[in-house]
């Protein structure tokens, strides 16, 4: 059964420092891994989706790697804002970890 | 293109009663999947739909039941509330690509909050 955790739980970071997100997953059979960010009281949205056969996907200051051999994904925020303060979950195989809440003060 | 539209997006219950959620999506998309967020228990999948007039249980099915008549409807009841299921549930979709089907990604809607007294 796959088990996905997220490591750090909640993060507080000021603004301007880059910072990495980690999520790992037990099984490896994966197709595909999905970044998402919730904002308080609303829905989950895309960040990045990696398929198996990639290690890094980009998306203007995100930058997301996979390692299916070592179960991990890293979600990379360079020169982090305030208005990236959010939750961000991850998801393998329709899985998800308890997410990082992250606050970025000016 | 208003993606996965959920409704109703709040409503309170009293033990007991019933209630159906309606998930629609415009994507044409063949999955279709049921999550309820907790605190601290991140979101779990209640049940799926790989197509319609299909539908499969997920990690929490109990004290739920769905229904796909149509491609782009997903319907979530509970036949019997109990406070238990206060919660805030999500619908999501995707697509596939590839045979044997392989789920892409994951497109959500904004959520129905649900209070059981």
């Amino acid at each position: 059964k796959q088990e996905v955790t997220q490591i750090p739980a909640a993060l507080s970071v000021p603004e301007g420092e880059n910072l990495v997100l980690n999520c790992s997953f037990t099984d490896s059979a994966i197709y595909n891994l999905q970044w998402f960010r919730q904002d308080p009281g609303k829905g989950l949205t895309s960040l990045l989706l990696i398929q198996s056969s990639q290690r890094e996907q980009t998306s203007g200051r995100l930058n997301a790697s996979l390692d299916k051999s070592s179960g991990r994904s890293t979600l990379y925020i360079a020169a982090s804002q305030p208005g990236d303060s959010a939750t961000y979950l991850c998801a393998a195989k329709l899985i998800f970890g308890t997410g990082t809440r992250l606050q970025v003060f000016p | 293109n208003a993606g996965v539209t959920q409704t109703p997006k709040f409503r309170v219950l009293k033990t007991g009663q019933s209630m159906t959620l309606l998930c629609a999506q415009d994507m044409n998309h063949e999955y279709m999947y049921w999550y309820r967020q907790d605190p601290g228990m991140g979101l779990r999948l209640i049940h799926y739909s790989v197509g319609e007039g299909t539908t499969a249980k997920g990690e929490v099915p109990d004290g739920y039941n769905v229904s796909r008549l149509k491609k782009q409807n997903f319907l979530l009841g509970l036949e019997s509330a109990a406070p238990s299921q206060t919660s805030v549930y999500f619908c999501a979709s995707s697509g596939t690509s590839g045979l044997p089907p392989i789920v892409g990604e994951l497109f959500f809607g904004e959520g129905s909050r649900l209070t059981v007294l």
